[in-house]
């Protein structure tokens, strides 16, 4: 079964600064995919960023990108240039290969103008 | 051109009486999910179709079923609403398995309340 662990429930950022979110998984998939998702207040889920496991090059995405480190099973999220609009829920996600996506508790980013 | 429509956004049920809750897609995927949600915390799967076979998660009361009667429609049955199932329930998409880059799309969730 695979879990996702994130481990800061809260964080907070300046706007244009920088902010790291931090997860971990484990699976036993040989081959995967890890996912960041957004949750704005009253929104839907939407997606941020994937990370393909064999691709030892970390994925980015204009203002966001991911540090992933497969040995130690670390996928975190990097935003740059924090704006008033990323303030949401982070969750990150990792299907099995039955596509059933589990995901971790969350992280509640507030950006302070 | 929303995706994945959920309806309605708002639902109030009386504790025990029956409720439906629907999904649809205009993606054509293969996989459809519902997911429970509750304040501040992580959806937690309930089941998922991969076309018309099903798949309960097995911690997923048998309150909860699930219909799809055809690709684009997916149903929520709570047979008997207790007041611990008022949550926001998230419908989600996505593609066959294995299918490169596979994510899940979501509707904007229906937020059940139980009186």
């Amino acid at each position: 079964a695979q879990t996702v662990t994130q481990s800061q429930p809260e964080m907070s950022v300046q706007e244009a600064e920088t902010v790291t979110l931090s997860c971990t998984y484990d699976t036993s998939e040989s081959d995967y995919y890890l996912f960041w998702y957004k949750q704005p207040p009253s929104r839907q889920m939407i997606l941020v960023i994937r990370q393909e496991a064999y691709k030892q090059q970390n994925a980015t995405e204009n203002r966001f990108s991911v540090n992933f480190q497969k040995a130690a099973k670390s996928f975190s999220l990097k935003i740059s240039d924090s704006q008033l609009g990323d303030a949401a829920m982070y969750f990150c996600a990792s299907p099995n290969t039955g596509n059933q996506f589990y995901f971790g508790t969350g992280t509640s980013l507030t950006v302070i103008p | 051109d929303a995706m994945v429509i959920q309806n309605p956004r708002y639902q109030v049920t009386q504790f025990g009486k029956p409720v439906t809750l629907s999904c649809s897609q205009t993606l054509n995927h293969n996989v459809m999910y519902w997911y429970q949600q509750k304040s501040s915390q992580a959806p937690k799967l309930l089941f998922h179709y991969y076309d018309k076979d099903f798949n309960n998660e097995a911690d997923t009361p048998d309150n909860f079923q699930s219909r799809r009667p055809n690709t684009s429609f997916c149903f929520l049955d709570i047979r008997s609403p207790g007041l611990g199932d008022a949550a926001m329930y998230l419908c989600a998409t996505s593609r066959d398995p294995g299918t490169v880059n596979t994510e899940a799309f979501f509707g904007q969730g229906t937020r059940l309340t139980v009186v």
